[in-house]
């Protein structure tokens, strides 16, 4: 079975940019979250959704949203990029809402914005 | 959100058990403590998670005292593909918002 996946891989953007990010979970999970890693420090929470619906916010200005589809995949979006949203971004799946349940994460989009 | 403390780094060798403690003293009463690992270029990966005493896995085990102010994950017997970085998170099972990653601890296992 395919794990999650992500796409693109790297992305280099300019400084003012918009930039959407794609992630589809593991078949038959409904909760997806997204995360920004920088360079050594852990992931930071961006969002959740669960079946369609946003269940978690982050301390992330406006400029980032997302979006679940009726199919559970995801899209991350981030407008008017700054150089510090240079990061690794990572999707995480699972099967409900709640963190009783493992988490899947992809092997992440590379952001580079210059 | 309860804060965690982990040490910033490990070193160990082949076939040595390594315990890594995470202290957590504003721990909740609803609160959940989870670990996970993470290689470098790679997203993070679940080990284990508790809530008091002991949970063991095929990959790990988890003490927690009574008091629950910390935890300590134990590798038993790490190879050279052990070599990562573990992270401590507390939080309660509403959703993954309340789970925080911090600086989590880099073991290096060497032969």
């Amino acid at each position: 079975d395919a794990g999650v996946t992500q796409s693109p891989t790297h992305l280099i953007k300019t400084r003012g940019q918009h930039v959407t990010l794609r992630c589809s979970p593991i078949s038959g999970h409904k909760s997806v979250s997204w995360y920004q890693q920088v360079l050594g420090q852990g992931p930071q929470f961006i969002f959740q959704y669960y079946e369609k619906e946003e269940r978690g916010r982050g301390n992330f200005p406006d400029r980032f949203s997302a979006r679940q589809f009726p199919n559970y995949s995801s899209e991350l979006n981030v407008n008017a990029l700054l150089l510090g949203d240079s990061a690794l971004y990572l999707c995480a799946s699972s099967l409900g809402s709640s963190s009783s349940y493992e988490q899947y994460f992809g092997p992440g989009t590379r952001l580079t914005v210059t | 959100l309860a804060k965690t403390t982990q040490p910033i780094s490990m070193d160990s060798y082949e076939g040595q058990e390594v315990n890594i403690t995470c202290s957590h003293n504003n721990i909740a009463t609803n609160d959940y403590i989870t670990w996970y690992q993470q290689f470098p270029s790679q997203g993070p990966r679940f080990i284990i998670q508790g809530y008091k005493t002991k949970v063991t896995n095929e990959v790990a085990s988890l003490f927690i005292p009574a008091d629950r102010k910390s935890s300590t994950l134990s590798l038993p017997r790490v190879s050279l593909s052990d070599t990562a970085v573990y992270y401590c998170l507390v939080g309660d099972r509403t959703g993954f918002q309340k789970l925080v990653f911090g600086t989590g601890t880099r073991l290096l296992v060497s032969p």
